[in-house]
């Protein structure tokens, strides 16, 4: 299994309230990312959790709140976004560090914020 | 000055074209290199990964590395109306592991 799956496609939320994205993979990768894409523009790496800690924190404000309940898993919890949150949310994972780090993406969360 | 420039494009070619996609770098730390193909809506698909100068071909994709010149491309041969979509390259050191860095892509339309 090579997939890397996000739940939901597509999510619509207003500023006040509160949702998650869910991310899992299967591959035994040990580390796993979230990134927030913007139209026409590449990837920009949010967080990074390795070994299940977290070891990046790009900086995000505080409405973002990630979370690694096991190794496979990897949540994004979402509270009184803005509408310039609205993007595409993609979850990423990785064997590690070291020479065969390649990141493996999944297919991502459409995020609109009202 | 980025530390990656990709040319966004669009770049327009006819079906069957050669096709080739280009980025320089500046961080002489690089030294893995990978290229994504994403489509409209989509999260982004590893292509090609490579950690070394020269070559490296699957199928009708050939990514090129010339680390003396900071310079990296991915050639698609016999090109495809399915390979129309956005082209990013991306790159890493061996200290940044988990952080790659992306260009900005490049968006490639192959008309039938």
């Amino acid at each position: 299994d090579t997939e890397v799956t996000q739940t939901p496609k597509h999510l619509v939320m207003g500023m006040t309230n509160k949702k998650s994205l869910k991310c899992e993979q299967h591959m035994g990768h040990r580390a796993m990312y979230w990134y927030k894409q913007k139209a026409k523009k590449p990837p920009e790496l949010m967080f990074v959790y390795s070994y299940e800690k977290l070891s990046i924190n790009e900086s995000v404000p505080s409405r973002f709140s990630p979370e690694c309940p096991n190794s496979s898993l990897l949540n994004l919890h979402l509270h009184a976004l803005q509408p310039e949150d609205s993007a595409l949310y993609l979850c990423a994972s990785s064997q590690g560090a070291g020479r065969y780090n390649e990141q493996f993406f999944g297919p991502g969360t459409r995020l609109t914020v009202l | 000055q980025k530390e990656v420039e990709q040319d966004p494009g669009p770049l327009s070619v006819p079906e069957g074209a050669i096709v080739s996609l280009n980025c320089t770098y500046s961080n002489s730390a690089f030294q893995y290199f990978m290229w994504y193909r994403q489509y409209s809506r989509k999260g982004p698909e590893l292509l090609m990964y490579t950690y070394s100068s020269g070559n490296k071909e699957d199928g009708r994709f050939t990514a090129q590395v010339d680390k003396s010149s900071k310079y990296i491309s991915l050639f698609i041969r016999d090109s495809q109306p399915s390979d129309s979509a956005t082209y990013l390259c991306a790159m890493r050191s061996i200290q940044g592991a988990q952080k790659l860095v992306f260009g900005q892509g490049t968006r490639l339309t192959i008309n039938p």
